[in-house]
């Protein structure tokens, strides 16, 4: 069956620290990969999206970016994180090429507080 | 950008009641999807509807989609504690790998 890994599941940073967040995926290939974001409550905005190994699409400029440097591996990064950048960040999978109904499957997700 | 509204944001009733929530976008969909997200993990998948007027049952969940598919509900029978969550709708993009985007979710609670 296939498993989704997301690490870790809090982190407390300063304002102007790094960030790197790790997110695997077990038990399938070539998956499609995202990065969403949730503000308390509220819906995902969808950050970043990968169909395969060093392909990455942006939805939302920001101070964040991702690599996907293995075919199961996505990262989210931050040179600088921003007190804005506070939130739950949620990394999902699906299956490739079954666009309009293959569902999503999420990780338990890092909750992020910048200070 | 094509937004999906859901409402009410935010529905607490006792436990045995009944209750409806909405999923609503100006635009046709080609699919839609609803999650359940409970505190501190990530949304699960409930179900997805693909054709207009489709009703689709999951246990006391009934999930219909609008003939015209613009919209969409999920009607809860009998409620329970355990289904206290964040329901969030989810429409698809026809043949993009963005696949999905968010409704603003309707943040339910269910009282013993």
């Amino acid at each position: 069956s296939q498993t989704i890994h997301q690490w870790p599941a809090t982190l407390v940073q300063p304002v102007g620290s790094p960030l790197s967040l790790e997110c695997t995926v077990e038990g399938t290939s070539n998956p499609n990969l995202y990065w969403y974001r949730q503000a308390a409550g509220r819906g995902l905005q969808l950050l970043f999206y990968s169909v395969g190994i060093g392909q990455i699409s942006s939805e939302v400029p920001q101070n964040l970016s991702a690599s996907r440097p293995q075919d199961r591996q996505f990262i989210l990064s931050s040179k600088k994180l921003l007190l804005s950048d506070s939130g739950f960040y949620l990394c999902a999978w699906s299956v490739a090429g079954g666009w309009n109904t293959s569902p999503l499957h999420f990780g338990n997700g890092t909750r992020l507080t910048v200070t | 950008t094509q937004l999906l509204e859901q409402s009410p944001q935010f529905l607490s009733i006792q436990e045995g009641e009944n209750l409806t929530v909405y999923c609503n976008s100006s635009s046709v969909f080609s699919s839609l999807q609803w999650y359940r997200q409970e505190p501190g993990e990530g949304p699960v998948l409930l179900v997805t509807v693909v054709t207009g007027g489709e009703v689709k049952k999951l246990k006391r969940l009934t999930f219909q989609f609008g003939d015209a598919r613009k919209d969409s509900s999920l009607h809860i029978t009998a409620a329970q504690p355990g289904d206290t969550g964040l329901y969030l709708c989810a429409r698809s993009h026809s043949g993009s790998a963005r696949q999905l985007t968010f409704g603003s979710g309707t943040q339910l609670t269910v009282l013993p």
